[in-house]
């Protein structure tokens, strides 16, 4: 099974700032996708990042306010831009291996 | 788009009891079904999955059965233990790799010793 890390793990931030998390897969995947889960709640994809293409968005998500990068078949960001606090959540990357999907460990952004 | 339901809510079994979770789906192209475990502040885990060419898997304590006809899965765990208790929350997608994930809300498993 592949092995996601992100980083950062959690951050507090200010309203109107942005911030990017990063997403590093030990392996080569072909997919990798980036979702939202507010605390308590299910998990809503947010995008499909495509390596040398732009990425695909969810209905509801916006190039604008979630620009998403994949500079290879191991790596990508999200970019959560313009914050406000109804951005806050847990923000998690995911890879498929083997026809498996696995997640990363999630971060936990606070908005003031 | 897809739409997966999922019941219960919340489930309190016994230790050593079975547990039941069920989920329906609306889209027919549906043909991938997993389910996956996330205990408190942790990343969801794949526990077992199931492809619509085949009708009831089994890994352990735990099996997953499918309906296509009916658009339903379940998870079934048996001889539950304190460690099962987590939210499962199970999914449905259109192709092997995700494309399109839709995860149910989630149950809320506890197992009471």
């Amino acid at each position: 099974s592949a092995v996601i890390s992100q980083k950062p793990s959690r951050d507090i931030c200010q309203r109107g700032t942005s911030l990017t998390i990063q997403c590093q897969v030990d392996s080569q995947v072909t997919m990798m996708f980036w979702y939202r889960q507010q605390p308590g709640q299910s998990l809503t994809l947010i995008a499909t990042a495509n390596q040398g293409s732009e990425a695909t968005y969810e209905s509801g998500f916006v190039i604008d306010k979630f620009p998403i990068s994949r500079p290879n078949l191991t790596f990508s960001t999200l970019t959560v831009s313009n914050m406000s606090p109804e951005d806050s959540s847990i923000y998690l990357c995911s890879g498929d291996s083997y026809n498996e999907q696995f997640f990363g460990p999630g971060t936990r952004l606070t908005v003031l | 788009g897809e739409n997966v339901e999922q019941h219960p809510s919340t489930l309190s079994v016994q230790e050593g009891d079975s547990a039941v979770i069920k989920c329906t789906y609306s889209d027919s192209a549906s043909n991938y079904f997993p389910w996956y475990k996330q205990e408190l502040g942790k990343r969801p885990q794949l526990i077992i999955d199931i492809r619509s060419n085949v009708g009831e898997k089994k890994d352990q304590r735990i099996a997953v059965t499918l309906n296509k006809t009916a658009k339903h899965f379940s998870l079934h765990i048996t001889e539950t233990q304190p460690e099962d208790s987590a939210v499962y929350f199970c999914a449905a997608s259109p192709d092997n790799y995700g494309q399109n994930f839709v995860f149910g809300p989630g149950t809320r498993l506890s197992v009471l010793p």
